[in-house]
């Protein structure tokens, strides 16, 4: 079973600090993702990677910046944390479909880390 | 642009009678459709998948949904509801050659004794 992990389930942080949300994926996979869920607008995507050191801007990336040294593990940075950014942030990965351009394996995402911003 | 709207943000029914989840995507080419489920306090996992095979597609836990193309629909359904189905639904939508997942708002499902 693949297992993505996300290192804090609660994070209480204040306006302005640098935060850093992380996410372990142990299946290999080369594509990794960030999301945000917020009641009412369902999941937004803030980046994506598909290889390491490769990132790539989703839909909402303002606010955010994202590091992948290794590939088993992605990072999501609040450069300097707001009160808009309190929120429940979910990590996914995804194998590549190889030999394709298809793109339908499945998502397998972390339990979500929940933030605070006071 | 691919979009996908969830008809019912929160939809409640009996134990024992019909799940009836609605889903409407728009797509310019034909898409890649998904249904995920979230357990409280977990992340999502996959329900079931549609890909351009059969219309009719079948998943975990009883649940199935049926791609109809003319009428831009993935409604998902269970034809007994069980208490652990309790629990929030996200239909979702990509196309061919696209990595981004685009979601639904949700749709929480609640299951009455």
């Amino acid at each position: 079973d693949v297992k993505v992990t996300q290192s804090s389930r609660y994070l209480v942080k204040r306006t302005g600090e640098k935060v850093f949300l992380e996410c372990v994926q142990d299946m290999d996979h080369e594509n990794m993702f960030w999301y945000r869920q917020d009641p009412g607008l369902g999941l937004r995507l803030i980046y994506f990677s598909y290889d390491v050191k490769m990132k790539e801007k989703g839909d909402i990336p303002e606010g955010y910046s994202v590091s992948r040294e290794k590939k088993e593990r992605f990072s999501l940075i609040l450069e300097s944390a707001s009160t808009n950014q309190t929120s429940m942030y979910l990590c996914a990965s995804r194998q590549s479909d190889r030999g394709s351009s298809s793109y339908n394996s499945p998502l397998h995402f972390g339990n979500g880390t929940r933030l605070t911003v006071t | 642009a691919q979009s996908v709207t969830q008809l019912g943000s929160h939809v409640s029914v009996s134990e024992g009678a019909l799940v009836l989840l609605r889903c409407n995507y728009s797509s310019s080419v034909p898409p890649y459709l998904f249904w995920y489920v979230q357990y409280p306090n977990q992340g999502l996992q996959l329900l079931l998948k549609y890909t351009s095979a059969a219309t009719l597609v079948k998943g975990i836990n009883g649940f199935e949904a049926e791609f109809k193309k003319s009428e831009t629909s993935f409604h998902l359904t269970k034809p007994s509801a069980h208490m652990s189905d309790a629990a929030e639904y996200f239909c979702a939508v990509s196309k061919w050659g696209a990595q981004k997942l685009v979601f639904g708002q949700g749709t929480r499902l609640t299951i009455n004794p």
